[in-house]
């Protein structure tokens, strides 16, 4: 089967640096992605990684070891509006491959 | 950038019924499109995947015929639940294939169906 592990949830200060793990079992491996979900919201794309090593987006920076199939979205300088579920999901088969998410970590930022 | 529109965003239906949700690609033509369904508090469920001129490929547990999927065009796909029940309601939620070198896929806004 296939199966994505990440935390269901994290809590954090405004202004801290927060990880958020992904773990992997899947058939097959074409990339790691990371969304962010609002309530009520679509998912919105975050970051990819298809090779190993760091992908850094302003605040946003994901890490991918496929030898450990495992990978991490790190969120620095956290600020309120990060509140939100955030989703590891791998595309199993190509470049257009369908993705299957992980059951989503929801980020909660205090003041 | 890459924009999915998704209509309608909200829809009560009663049961018995059938709802039609459609998906478009607006500034790109996606040949593959994805159709998810997601519970209050729960991670989305991959329900099928859209070809364009192809019929769809569902997932394992997916009723073919309660959930009618067609990709008339490559900016186009629909979902037509059926026979609409209660236990359908849900969140369903269309995602693209951006243009080439576009790695993340584009979500539409979500369709929040509620059957009475």
């Amino acid at each position: 089967g296939q199966s994505l592990e990440q935390p269901s949830e994290v809590t954090a200060v405004e202004g801290a640096i927060v990880q958020i793990n992904c773990t992997y079992q899947t058939s097959g491996f074409y990339g790691l992605s990371w969304y962010q979900q609002h309530d009520g919201g679509a998912p919105t794309f975050l970051s990819y990684n298809a090779l190993d090593g760091l992908e850094e987006t302003g605040r946003f920076s994901s890490f991918l070891s496929r030898s450990d199939s495992y990978g991490y979205l790190l969120l620095q300088e956290l600020q309120m509006k990060d509140s939100a579920s955030y989703f590891c999901a791998v595309k199993g088969s190509s470049n257009t491959g369908k993705l299957i998410f992980g059951q989503g970590t929801t980020l909660q930022v205090k003041p | 950038g890459a924009v999915v529109s998704q209509h309608p965003s909200r829809v009560i239906c009663k049961s018995g019924t059938s709802v039609k949700i459609e998906c478009r690609s607006l500034d790109f033509q996606a040949t593959t499109m994805f159709w998810y369904r997601q519970f209050p508090k729960q991670s989305l469920m991959l329900m099928a995947t859209s070809n364009e001129g192809s019929k769809a490929t569902y997932e394992q547990g997916v009723e073919k015929d309660k959930f009618l999927i067609n990709h008339a065009s490559l900016t186009l796909s629909t979902l037509t639940v059926t026979s609409a029940h209660p236990e359908d309601s849900s969140f369903y939620i269309c995602s693209a294939s951006g243009p080439a070198g576009n790695y993340g896929y584009t979500f539409g806004s979500g369709t929040r169906l509620t059957v009475v």
